[in-house]
């Protein structure tokens, strides 16, 4: 089946940093899914991207769609505490498939 | 607020047992999709109802079975329980934003916990 992966696993900055994660596939998505999870919550949408080299801006959030649709990133720039927690990638429909995450922790 | 109720919050119980959780979706939406998140698995899909029928499936144990009622919520029975279904348990309903496109908005989860 459909799988992404996502890397790093962890990541660990000073507050003011930048930070990135990105998601891989092997095949061609049909659109990408960022979530954030706070720790102790549940996983919040973020944004979906559809087309070819999509590029969408949230405030300091930055998403791409690669341009041929096998890959995504998010970037912040300047990270916040705030910040702090577990970005997903997902992929898919009905059946939303996750990455395995991107933990996110911040030194103030 | 995402919209999405479940309960409860907490559930500790012994192997073997089974447990119902319940999830009521965001007000209007039809559907409801189940997933599950673990510390090996991450989160999964498990299943979605659509109008009371069942739309989709993932990777669901045949010990677990799920429902949903006229109203619209829904409930996923866990039966003979066994360790490794410790998780969080998640219910999602579909959203859409002009700005942000289709995702899912998740319940708050129930965190069971087997013993």
């Amino acid at each position: 089946g459909q799988q992404v992966m996502q890397i790093p696993q962890y990541q660990h900055v000073q507050e003011g940093e930048d930070f990135t994660t990105y998601c891989n596939s092997s095949t061609t998505l049909s659109n990408i899914q960022w979530y954030k999870q706070r720790p102790g919550g549940h996983p919040v949408f973020l944004i979906q991207l559809v087309k070819s080299g999509e590029v969408k801006k949230q405030k300091r959030l930055t998403f791409q769609f690669g341009e041929a649709k096998k890959n995504s990133s998010l970037h912040i720039t300047a990270t916040q505490t705030t910040d702090v927690g577990t970005y997903f990638c997902a992929e898919g429909a009905q059946k939303l498939v996750f990455g395995q995450g991107t933990r996110l922790t911040i030194n103030p | 607020d995402s919209g999405v109720t479940q309960t409860p919050k907490h559930l500790i119980t012994a192997t073997g047992q089974r447990v119902t959780l319940r999830c009521s979706p965001r007000s209007g939406d039809l559907s409801v999709y189940w997933y599950q998140q673990s510390l090996d698995q991450g989160l999964q899909f498990l299943i979605q109802y659509y109008n009371g029928e069942e739309r989709a499936k993932g990777n669901i144990l045949e010990r677990f079975s799920a429902q949903q009622f006229p109203d619209l919520h829904s409930e996923l029975n866990l039966s003979s329980l066994e360790l490794g279904d410790s998780a969080l348990y998640f219910c999602a309903s579909s959203v859409f934003d002009r700005t942000s496109g289709y995702g899912y908005t998740f319940g708050s989860g129930t965190r069971l916990t087997v013993v």
